[in-house]
């Protein structure tokens, strides 16, 4: 058990549909990250925060979105969704953001029908 | 663009066998080198890690072999047991303000009695 938590395990929703993934980090980690797992793309980085600020931003949608709250969990916000978006999304944390260990949740299984 | 490159896709190794995972990388800014290990249902977990100042490092029966030169690095399983049947993933990142991690696009390693 890495310490970070994500709700819910799994989702199922319909296209054009919006939904909302969770994650708490591991007490003390300040910098989240979300990835995107998919079967044909592997692990894709898809934007990081640090303390309730965003820093870092990879191959994020623009129908996705996320925030990082003064409690330092997380959400990312994935709207208008489509077939392709069915993928595991996976939380991770870390204590600083310069390249430390991170520390993966057990990841929210997506599927948009 | 894919900037981190791991071989084999999958692996089929005998108890006991040394297993051998490869990646290589594009980007020269890259310092932090580690690999994760994900069964199925989990999220990727950090298994061990190298920065470029050492050419090995060891934990167990796991090691990690970085040549800088000609931007590769690979995990070594020795002794492998059927326990370590998982996927493996490479990924690399760059030490900065906003550090965040390129993953390969994974190996799995089934290890036979």
């Amino acid at each position: 058990d890495s310490g970070v938590t994500q709700t819910p395990k799994h989702l199922i929703t319909a296209t054009g549909q919006r939904v909302t993934l969770r994650c708490s980090p591991r007490s003390g980690d300040l910098s989240v990250y979300w990835y995107q797992q998919s079967l044909d793309q592997g692990l894709q980085f898809l934007i990081q925060y640090y303390n309730g600020e965003e820093r870092a931003k990879g191959n994020i949608l623009e129908r996705f979105s996320a925030q990082q709250f003064p409690d330092l969990h997380s959400e990312l916000n994935l709207s208008s969704l489509e077939l392709g978006d069915s993928a595991l999304y996976f939380c991770a944390s870390s204590v600083v953001p310069d390249t430390d260990t991170q520390y993966f949740g057990p990841g929210t299984r997506l599927t948009v029908l | 663009q894919q900037q981190v490159k791991q071989s084999p896709q999958s692996l089929i190794v005998q108890k006991g066998g040394i297993s051998i995972i490869n990646c290589a990388y594009e980007n020269t800014a890259f310092d932090y080198f580690p690999w994760y290990q994900q069964f199925p249902g989990k999220g990727p977990a950090l298994l061990i890690a190298i920065r470029p100042d050492v050419s090995e490092k060891k934990e167990g029966r796991f090691t990690i072999s970085f040549n800088k030169s000609a931007k590769q690095f690979s995990l070594h399983i020795m002794d492998s047991q059927p326990g370590d049947s998982a996927t493996y993933f490479c990924a690399a990142g760059k030490s900065g303000t906003a550090s965040k991690l390129t993953f390969g696009t994974g190996t799995r390693l089934q290890v036979t009695l």
